[in-house]
């Protein structure tokens, strides 16, 4: 299938501030985005997850914007935390995928600094 | 509420031994059920995937077979395992029966597997 990508693999921030994490996709039938927190060891965590009918949605402490236009997927965190240090990647599909039709990113690595 | 169970956590295997790793499902039925791989510093690749008892669909050839013989029990078996089949396993179910699309995913804890 088409890419979902990021721009920053590694993304560095001190404990307190807010996180970007950037994706982008080519796919522009993709009208159902995912992002999933994955812990060293771990299985992948769903986090939160946006239709194409939304630009914007928040979670607790979480939010996600979608730019249909550019194609931009962002995911932002507020007052980081030590507990947020993972890797976090975005995941796409379409109407009619079917279940093969998920298309994950490779991931960003999230440090956050004492 | 729905959970995932996925063992064992770590697994060394000679090469040539057999495999079978399993996958539970509790709290939903008829769900998709999904077995991905993924290498270190790589995304997800699909392996297997079934939308029902005894129903597989394989997304790559290879040296793996899945089985589902249950409604909420995914297997991954393997005959002869291989060098090239070490890497984490990781098991997944979705809401929606045939379709990944408006349900996410949600994963097991996964499976390292090492072959030596």
């Amino acid at each position: 299938g088409e890419s979902v990508g990021l721009h920053l693999p590694t993304l560095s921030v001190q404990e307190g501030d807010n996180s970007i994490i950037n994706c982008a996709y080519s796919n522009s039938a993709s009208d159902y985005f995912i992002w999933y927190k994955q812990e060293s060891g771990k299985g992948p965590q769903f986090i939160i997850d946006i239709r194409s009918n939304m630009d914007k949605r928040q979670g607790q402490r979480v939010t996600v914007l979608l730019n249909k236009t550019v194609k931009h997927l962002s995911l932002q965190i507020a007052a980081t935390q030590p507990g947020d240090s993972a890797v976090y990647f975005c995941a796409e599909t379409y109407s009619g995928g079917g279940a093969d039709g998920l298309t994950f990113g490779k991931g960003t690595h999230l440090i956050i600094q004492p | 509420s729905q959970t995932i169970h996925q063992w064992p956590a770590t697994l060394v295997q000679p090469v040539g031994s057999p495999l079978s790793l399993e996958c539970t499902v509790e709290g939903t039925s008829n769900p998709n059920l999904y077995w991905y791989r993924q290498a270190a510093g790589r995304g997800l690749q699909l392996l297997f995937y079934s939308v029902g008892i005894g129903q597989i669909s394989s997304e790559v050839p290879q040296n793996l077979s899945a089985s589902r013989p249950q409604d909420r029990q995914f297997i991954l078996s393997s005959k002869k395992l291989l060098l090239s089949d070490s890497g984490f396993y990781l098991c997944a179910w979705s809401g929606i029966a045939g379709s990944t699309y408006n349900s996410p995913l949600h994963f097991g804890n996964g499976t390292r597997l090492t072959v030596t």
